[in-house]
């Protein structure tokens, strides 16, 4: 078990609202992603962040925000969900520039957005 | 553009019957090879990380190897546990590019 955990697990909500995703490490690493998988399209790239306050657009970022005030947590805004933000929504967390590079994964979260 | 394909989508073996599934990367600055292990309703769970072409590593029934092109996951007499679906990603040191998947089913 990576010290990787993911709040809320499940979400449901309605089209327009906010959301916020929460990833939490135990584990100190410096790199923090969040992903998002969906069918036939396997797992993009959102947001990643190197460090505090320091953060990265990944191939699928528009209608996404993150921030990070802290070294443990990693947070994923929907300023305005839409349905194609129904998706399971994945962190990772690296140790970051020097080997090894793996990225170790959250239990993802289930959103829907109706 | 970093890209990386795997194939077959789907597999279905009888238990004990070995195969190999196949993960084709064109990653600038490859750092490394990544497979994972993905159960349905869960985060992937990392593998194996490769590093040059000619390296190979095991894990029970698991072997992974690297050519400068390709990367192959062997599965040596599998069992029904090891049904899952498998991912393969390339990267740098900060980001991966990930495939979209190999479902492997082992019937027993």
């Amino acid at each position: 078990d990576a010290g990787i955990t993911q709040s809320p697990r499940h979400k449901v909500t309605e089209t327009g609202t906010p959301v916020t995703l929460r990833c939490h490490q135990t584990e100190n690493h410096r790199y923090m992603y969040w992903y998002r998988q969906d069918p036939g399209h396997g797992l993009r790239l959102i947001h990643y962040s190197y460090g505090v306050k320091d953060t990265d657009k990944g191939e699928v970022s528009d209608g996404y925000s993150v921030s990070r005030s802290k070294t443990e947590d990693f947070l994923l805004t929907l300023e305005s969900a839409t349905s194609s933000q129904t998706s399971v929504y994945f962190c990772a967390i690296s140790h970051g520039l020097a080997a090894p590079y793996e990225q170790y994964f959250g239990p993802g979260t289930r959103l829907t957005v109706t | 553009e970093d890209q990386v394909t795997q194939s077959p989508e789907a597999l279905r073996l009888q238990e004990g019957e070995s195969s190999s599934l196949n993960c084709s990367y064109t990653v600038s600055g490859l750092r490394g090879l990544f497979w994972y292990r993905q159960d349905p309703g869960k985060g992937p769970e990392f593998l194996f990380t490769l590093y040059s072409a000619g390296e190979e590593k095991e894990k029970e029934r698991l072997k992974a190897t690297l050519t400068k092109k390709e990367s192959f996951l062997h599965i040596t007499a599998p069992k029904p546990e090891d049904s899952a679906t498998y991912l393969c990603a390339g990267g740098g040191a900060q980001k991966l590019v990930f495939g979209q998947g190999t479902r492997l089913t082992i019937n027993p």
